[in-house]
């Protein structure tokens, strides 16, 4: 499988906790992109990077919220001190180069109770 | 208000319907995107537009720049149809990162 990939699929923590997930995108995909999805809700941006470079972060991402692509490869999105209100699926997306068709991950639904 | 906006939020067809999911947005874009989401989560890309129309089996994009509007089409529905459909627009000025719509969930029903 030559997609996009994300791990792990769904994620239960307690509040409190920290969690790491990480995506696989397409390679040589230059872009690389992480949106949040809460239920019944379209994706929103959180942020994106080109090759290693966070090029651009929502005010969405707060500083409980950290990620990286330390080579420009795989990607991690750390959220620290969980809260309810961060449940939802997150999402990767990788693409070629900007306005070109972007692939998407079969994304991590967290929850925490 | 949301920079796009779909219509209708849920439908319900019969099997065989020709099925319309209208989208409109009210930002420059560079490009329109048709997604869709299984119950599971994971999304797919259907389509990606700039201009005109584009045809993959039975379902058909179609955008309007000057109206800023697209709609998908899917002929002769199936039951595996139902799925959500996502519309994104690409915005040329923040990093070309997603706008998306809140979808529209569609139900096939045999």
């Amino acid at each position: 499988d030559t997609g996009v990939s994300q791990d792990p699929r769904h994620k239960i923590t307690k509040r409190g906790q920290n969690v790491t997930f990480r995506c696989d995108p397409i390679s040589e995909h230059n872009r690389l992109y992480w949106y949040r999805q809460t239920l019944g809700q379209g994706p929103e941006f959180l942020t994106y990077f080109q090759n290693e470079a966070q090029l651009e972060k929502s005010r969405l991402l707060s500083d409980r919220f950290s990620a990286e692509r330390p080579k420009g490869s795989f990607s991690t999105l750390e959220i620290q001190r969980t809260e309810q209100g961060d449940s939802a699926m997150y999402l990767c997306a990788s693409s070629l180069l900007p306005d070109t068709e972007a692939f998407f991950g079969q994304g991590t639904r967290l929850t925490v109770v | 208000k949301n920079e796009v906006e779909q219509s209708p939020q849920n439908l319900t067809a019969q099997e065989g319907e020709f099925i319309t999911i209208n989208c409109s947005y009210s930002v420059g874009i560079s490009a329109l995107h048709w997604l869709q989401q299984h119950p599971g989560g994971g999304i797919v890309s259907l389509f990606m537009l700039s201009s005109g129309k584009k045809k993959h089996g039975r379902l058909i994009a179609t955008i309007n720049i000057q109206e800023k509007h697209s709609s998908l089409h899917i002929t002769a529905s199936h039951p595996r149809d139902s799925a959500v459909y996502i519309c994104a627009v690409n915005t040329p000025n923040t990093g070309n990162q997603f706008y998306f719509g809140t979808g529209t969930s569609l139900t096939v029903i045999p």
